[in-house]
């Protein structure tokens, strides 16, 4: 079946610099992708909607100058969280929609970040 | 973002009992779904139903919508150890049903 594939599966970075995280769909193209926030014990947060070939759309409250998406071709999405804090330590998971009728969404495995 | 809302959030029972988890939330749907997420890995998708369906089944997963309360629930039965995990609602308002508003999550543990 289709995959969605995330690199890192974790990171540890110090504050201040920038980190990139990938989303990838291994066995199909995905115009649209989806990134989420999920703090420790709470739910998962849309941060933004990544649309291949042109600006991403974010949620309300998300800074797009800090969260940088970029999805530059139809299997990949990228997540770079600039400048960052301990304040932004979380697990990143992002999906993809699959082309079944029901639609089907493809969750990557997640990235988890610490900044120190 | 509108988050809607599960009980419990936390759920503690024995092998082969059956666990009830809610989900109410506050906006129309097209769809609402149930995923299963283990401690620190990604999500697994459960079960899909449409606003027009009111019960689906699926092995030992039965999940029911009352779009008039906005509210669902997902039946675990025969429970097995192996389904400690937690459990989130999500609920998707275009027909592309792909851009996804999760509940809080119910922290499932199945004790042998």
């Amino acid at each position: 079946g289709a995959v969605v594939s995330q690199h890192p599966s974790w990171v540890i970075c110090k504050s201040g610099t920038s980190v990139k995280i990938e989303c990838r769909s291994l066995d199909f193209q995905a115009t649209t992708m989806f990134w989420y926030r999920q703090f420790p014990k709470q739910s998962l947060m849309l941060m933004a909607t990544s649309n291949e070939g042109s600006k991403a759309t974010y949620e309300q409250g998300v800074e797009k100058d800090k969260f940088l998406i970029n999805h530059a071709s139809l299997t990949l999405s990228t997540l770079t969280v600039t400048s960052a804090h301990p304040e932004d330590s979380s697990f990143y998971i992002c999906s993809a929609p699959g082309h079944e009728t029901p639609n089907t969404i493809y969750f990557g495995e997640g990235s988890w970040l610490t900044v120190v | 973002s509108q988050q809607g809302e599960e009980d419990p959030q936390a759920l503690s029972i024995q092998e082969g009992e059956n666990a009830t988890m809610n989900c109410s939330y506050k906006t129309s749907i097209n769809n609402l779904q149930w995923y299963r997420q283990n401690s620190g890995r990604g999500l697994v998708h459960l079960i899909l139903i449409r606003s027009n369906e009111r019960e689906k089944h699926s092995g030992r997963l039965r999940v029911t919508l009352d779009t008039s309360k906005k509210s669902s629930s997902l039946l675990i039965t025969a429970s097995r150890a192996a389904d400690t995990a937690s459990y989130f609602c999500a609920t998707a308002k275009e027909t592309s049903g792909s851009r996804l508003t999760f509940g809080e999550g119910t922290q499932l543990t199945v004790n042998p």
